[in-house]
Order: structure tokens, then sequence, then C-alpha cells
């Protein structure tokens, strides 16, 4: 059974501060990952994909690839209250598929 | 209409209905998904179109049907579900089968009475 793990939450931040999500997989013939928002009531967004070791940034994101350590995480720079939402990792499979993990609620706080 | 629209959006149905939901996408995809959301758990996948033939099954039980007339439309045929069948179902398409990105209709919140 491949899986994801996530903390599941709620991860809450001041705004403006980082916030920074973690998630690690199971599958070590995943080879790219994917990171989605999901607002309460809405259906997910990707935000950002990797799928090579290391940093790669977008706007304010960043989103951090160890394939040794089986490991990826989001971070998330000058967080705002509207960026607070379900953020769900998932890493393409093996099979090719998508799996995701359950998501870590985020919370960011005026 | 653009990107991925599902009908209906609610649905409550009894053990013994039978029912439909459907999906259709607007931006030339081949690939098609639906998947299943309930709470505490994290999106399963239950079933993958690709080009309108279907490449994955789940281990979906069968009450649960799909159908992929072409390669805007997937439904998914409901009959004799569970309570515990109760869940958000979300349907996706992509460019491909292999394609970056998969974009998510708003989903049919199911309730099973």
């Amino acid at each position: 059974q491949k899986e994801v793990e996530q903390n599941s939450g709620p991860l809450s931040v001041p705004e403006g501060a980082i916030a920074s999500l973690n998630c690690t997989y199971s599958d070590r013939g995943s080879q790219s990952f994917f990171w989605y928002r999901q607002y309460s009531g809405k259906s997910p967004e990707l935000i950002m994909f990797i799928y090579s070791n290391g940093d790669k940034e977008d706007g304010r994101f960043t989103a951090q690839l160890n394939k040794a350590s089986q490991y990826v995480s989001l971070l998330i720079r000058d967080s705002q209250p509207s960026d607070s939402a379900t953020y769900l990792c998932a890493p393409r499979g093996s099979q090719g598929n998508l799996i995701f993990g359950k998501g870590t609620k985020l919370s960011v706080k005026p | 209409e653009t990107g991925v629209t599902q009908t209906p959006r609610h649905l409550v149905m009894g053990m013994t209905n039978k029912k439909s939901l459907k999906c259709e996408q607007h931006l030339g995809h081949n690939a098609m998904y639906w998947y299943k959301q309930s709470a505490k758990k994290p999106l399963e996948l239950m079933f993958v179109y690709s080009l309108e033939e279907r490449v994955e099954n789940n281990s979906v039980p069968s009450r649960f049907s799909p159908e992929c007339p072409n390669s805007s439309h997937l439904f998914l045929h409901l009959h004799t579900l569970q309570p515990e069948d109760s869940a958000l179902y979300l349907c996706a398409s992509s460019p491909g089968r292999e394609s970056h990105e998969q974009y998510f209709g708003p989903g049919t919140r199911l309730t099973v009475t």
C-alpha cells in the first residue's frame, strides 16, 4: 500500500510568517510531486509541482524535494489569511496515478 | 461554461435508488478521473479514462458504474448504495494520462440515507 503522510494540523501561523507544510511518501518510484490547495467546500487546485531534488520557487511558494529521504515540503512566505486552506501533497506513484495525503489544514491569523 | 463542471452539486438518495453523476470538461483534455473524498480520509482514485477507454478501476464496488461516451463527458451511475458511500465525488481531467496538472470539478456532495 503506497502511502503519503501529512500532519493533519491545524497548523496556525500569524499573518506575515512562514508556513511550513511537510509530507513523506512511501513509493520510492515516485518521480513527480504535486501540491494542491483546497478551500473549505471547494475542490482542489494545483499550486506547485516539483520533479528534481532541491528547491523550486514560485512567488511566495517554495517546494522542496529530497528523494533520498522521501520527503517533500511546501513553504509559504508572508502568509496571508487567504492562504488558510487544506494543503494536499500528491506524489505521482510508480503506476502513474496521483496518491493524495489527507492534507494539512493551515490557518493564518490576522 | 469553462473548466470542469459537475451536476448535480448535491444529491440525497435512498439505498434502493438509482442515480447518475455527470461531469463535463470544456478543456479539450483526453483523460478524465473520478475521485471519492470522505471526511478524515485522503482523496481516493476510483476510475481513470484515457481517450474514452477505462484504464484503471481501483477495486471499486460494482454499485458504482462509470461511463465515458466521449472525451468531454464522464458519468458515474449509482445503484443500491450504502450509507458509507456518502462523500464528495470529484471529477477531474488532464490533457493526457501523464500530464502535470489535473483540473478538478466542483464535486457532487452525495448523501445516502
